[in-house]
């Protein structure tokens, strides 16, 4: 399945933090989401072949990396109090929205 | 612009109750993807179900139906008999049909349901 790592994380306000996704074999898309306590997770961006393909209403300070092996990572610059939350990472086989997307655990991030 | 709208923030029922979570969308879009998901306090989504907008049959999959309704704009889950297992956050969520991405999922923010004995 998709795992994701640290499960918890505690940053400071100003701080950078690297969250990591290893997606199920043979998927080569990942998407990550921003969850904030009592809310639904919200699309943060997306990456096919190690691109960028398709951006939610997020700042350029969240950055992500895509990994020959399909791994991924979600960095964040510059953290703010409100990016407390969980981040949730999900992986597709391939391209297309008729495909399911396999969801991770997440990581909980407090930003103090 | 999508929008997934979950009135309900929480439901409490006693096992073995029926109990239905509605879900209401707005969409430009003429056709677009349906779901639904479960969050156990683990974390992880687990996928239910997606429909189809082209597809307004009503679903049964053991004791889960779905009601899809365009003509109200409504995807509504029932679960029959619940047990207390089925206590978790249910998601609606909605995507956009495309061949260039994966599904881009617009959530509502969920319904707490607390199933007791």
């Amino acid at each position: 399945g998709v795992t994701q790592s640290p499960t918890h994380l505690i940053k400071t306000r100003g701080q950078q933090v690297t969250l990591r996704c290893s997606s199920q074999s043979g998927h080569n898309t990942v998407s990550w989401y921003q969850q904030a306590l009592g809310q639904g997770p919200q699309f943060i961006f997306q990456y096919y072949r190690k691109e960028e393909n398709g951006r939610g209403n997020f700042p350029p300070r969240f950055s992500g990396l895509q990994f020959p092996n399909d791994s991924s990572e979600l960095n964040v610059n510059a953290l703010e109090l409100d990016d407390s939350a969980l981040y949730l990472c999900a992986s597709s086989p391939q391209l297309g929205s008729d495909n399911e997307q396999f969801f991770g655990p997440g990581t909980r991030l407090t930003v103090l | 612009a999508q929008k997934v709208t979950q009135a309900q923030t929480e439901i409490s029922v006693v096992e073995k109750e029926d109990v239905t979570l509605d879900c209401v969308y707005e969409t430009r879009d003429t056709t677009y993807y349906l779901f639904w998901y479960k969050q156990p306090p683990s974390g992880e989504l687990v996928f239910l179900i997606r429909r189809n907008s082209f597809d307004e049959q009503n679903e049964i999959s053991g004791r889960y139906s779905w009601n899809f309704q365009k003509s109200t704009s409504s995807f509504n889950f029932t679960i029959t008999a619940s047990q207390v297992v089925d206590s978790a956050v249910y998601f609606c969520a909605l995507s956009e049909i495309n061949t260039g991405t994966a599904s881009k999922l617009t959530f509502g923010t969920g319904t707490r349901l607390q199933v007791t004995l």
